[in-house]
């Protein structure tokens, strides 16, 4: 069985321009989270879906920050413009259930660089 | 709102030798409670977790953990390193009240030399 996928494993952009990350889940599962990594920082959460839906948006930093799960597959998240502080490791993850003690099946992360 | 504390940046041990990494949790009910692993160019890789019941917890390639309500621990161990055990450790806890956030601390960075 297919793990989580995340493309492209390392993008560097220069400040203001727009990239786009695309995850896609372990087939079945319908929670997609996204989570970031700033450098030697904790990961911290940005969003969840449940299937195509937004089930919390809480911990995306702002509105540059726009991320869609078409149809309740695979998931993209686009950084428009980028910013130096947005860079870091975007980490997506899929689980088959939110409740309780279910892990979270990470992929390997997106590394960002922006200059 | 839930937080984790790894206090070490780093944690050097010989191959052989026991190996301890720290967590303290912090939640406002009861907590789920991971570690994770990452190698070198590689994802996030579960190891083990607590959910409930026994206080040790055995996970992957001969790690456990326990669970300490008191101190608000989850310290992961194992008894004896392998350099292969050279890698990133994150400790996470879910609060059973606000159950699909997970929250992460900052990592553990552990070198086993040989």
């Amino acid at each position: 069985e297919a793990g989580v996928t995340q493309f492209p494993s390392h993008s560097v952009i220069e400040k203001g321009q727009t990239v786009t990350l695309r995850c896609d889940p372990i087939s079945g599962h319908d929670n997609l989270y996204w989570y970031r990594r700033v450098m030697g920082k904790e990961i911290k959460f940005l969003l969840h879906f449940v299937k195509e839906s937004k089930q919390d948006e809480s911990g995306m930093p702002n509105n540059r920050f726009l991320a869609e799960r078409t149809g309740g597959t695979y998931s993209t998240l686009k950084v428009q413009p980028a910013e130096l502080e947005d860079s870091g490791v975007y980490f997506c993850a899929s689980s088959q259930t939110f409740l309780g003690g279910g892990e979270l099946f990470f992929g390997e992360g997106s590394r960002l660089t922006v200059l | 709102a839930q937080s984790v504390a790894q206090p070490e940046d780093q944690v050097n041990v010989a191959e052989g030798n026991p190996l301890t990494v720290k967590c303290t949790y912090s939640v406002s009910g009861n907590p789920y409670l991971f570690w994770y692993v990452q190698y070198p160019n590689r994802g996030l890789q579960f190891l083990l977790k607590y959910i409930t019941g026994d206080n040790l917890v055995k996970g992957s390639y001969g790690f456990e953990a326990e669970f300490n309500k008191s101190q608000t621990s989850f310290h992961l161990k194992k008894p004896s390193a392998l350099v292969s055990d050279s890698a990133l450790y994150f400790c996470a806890v879910r609060d059973m009240s606000n159950d699909y956030k997970l929250s992460f601390g900052a990592g553990t960075t552990v070198t086993v030399r040989a």
